[in-house]
């Protein structure tokens, strides 16, 4: 069975500061992707990034890399010079690798950010 | 990066009534299209996993005769929430995964329900 957990319900930047949100999963698949979603009060899901559970490189998109530690089973994400706009629900997901299904998500409980001016 | 629509963006139905959304996937052909309920301030809940041309894959506790889905093209895939009951208000959010694209899943922007 698959497991994520996103330990943060809710956090606080200061804008320009950079913030790291927490994720560790569980599974017992070789194969598997992670992803991070961001969702605004508007409710839209936006990707952000991915990394795959056989990239040796963390993932990085602009101003949002991600902090893969495969052994501690955490992809945290990291934001970098946090901007008001910043602010919103994130998401950790999982893709299981073997998944017969279309490669379905399972989510984290998210955790929002709030950036302060 | 490639476009996920969802109509309508909000509904209000009587009790019993019927209603359908649509999920499309604008410029690119979606294999597989999954659809998520969520409840306010919680996360994303996968309902069913929508494969072109077959019957839906639905997740444990979720009533098939309730919800039901139908994925007719590589562009289109509907829920239709029957006899809807207030329970079933709640944000409704469909994704699509592009065939080549396995790592990626493209969501719409969501579907508000209330049920009065």
């Amino acid at each position: 069975a698959q497991k994520i957990t996103q330990t943060q319900p809710g956090m606080f930047v200061q804008e320009k500061e950079a913030v790291t949100l927490d994720c560790t999963y569980d599974t017992s698949d070789q194969s598997y992707g992670l992803f991070w979603y961001k969702q605004p009060s508007s409710g839209e899901m936006i990707f952000l990034i991915y990394q795959g559970s056989y990239d040796e490189q963390n993932a990085t998109e602009g101003r949002y890399s991600l902090n893969f530690q495969k052994a501690r089973k955490s992809a945290n994400l990291v934001i970098s010079a946090s901007q008001l706009g910043d602010s919103a629900m994130y998401f950790c997901a999982m893709r299981d690798g073997n998944n017969n299904a279309g490669n379905m998500l399972t989510f984290g409980g998210g955790t929002r950010l709030m950036v302060k001016p | 990066g490639a476009v996920v629509s969802q109509h309508p963006s909000r509904v209000i139905c009587k009790s019993g009534t019927s209603v359908k959304i649509e999920c499309r996937s604008l410029d690119f052909q979606a294999t597989t299209m999954f659809w998520y309920r969520q409840f306010p301030k919680k996360s994303l809940m996968l309902m069913a996993t929508s494969n072109e041309g077959s019957k839906a894959t639905y997740e444990q506790g979720v009533e098939k005769d309730k919800f039901l889905i139908n994925h007719a093209s590589l562009t289109l895939s509907t829920l239709t929430v029957t006899s809807a009951h207030p329970e079933d208000s709640s944000f409704y959010i469909c994704s699509a995964r592009e065939g080549t694209r396995r790592e990626t899943q493209y969501f719409g922007p969501g579907t508000r329900l209330l049920v009065l």
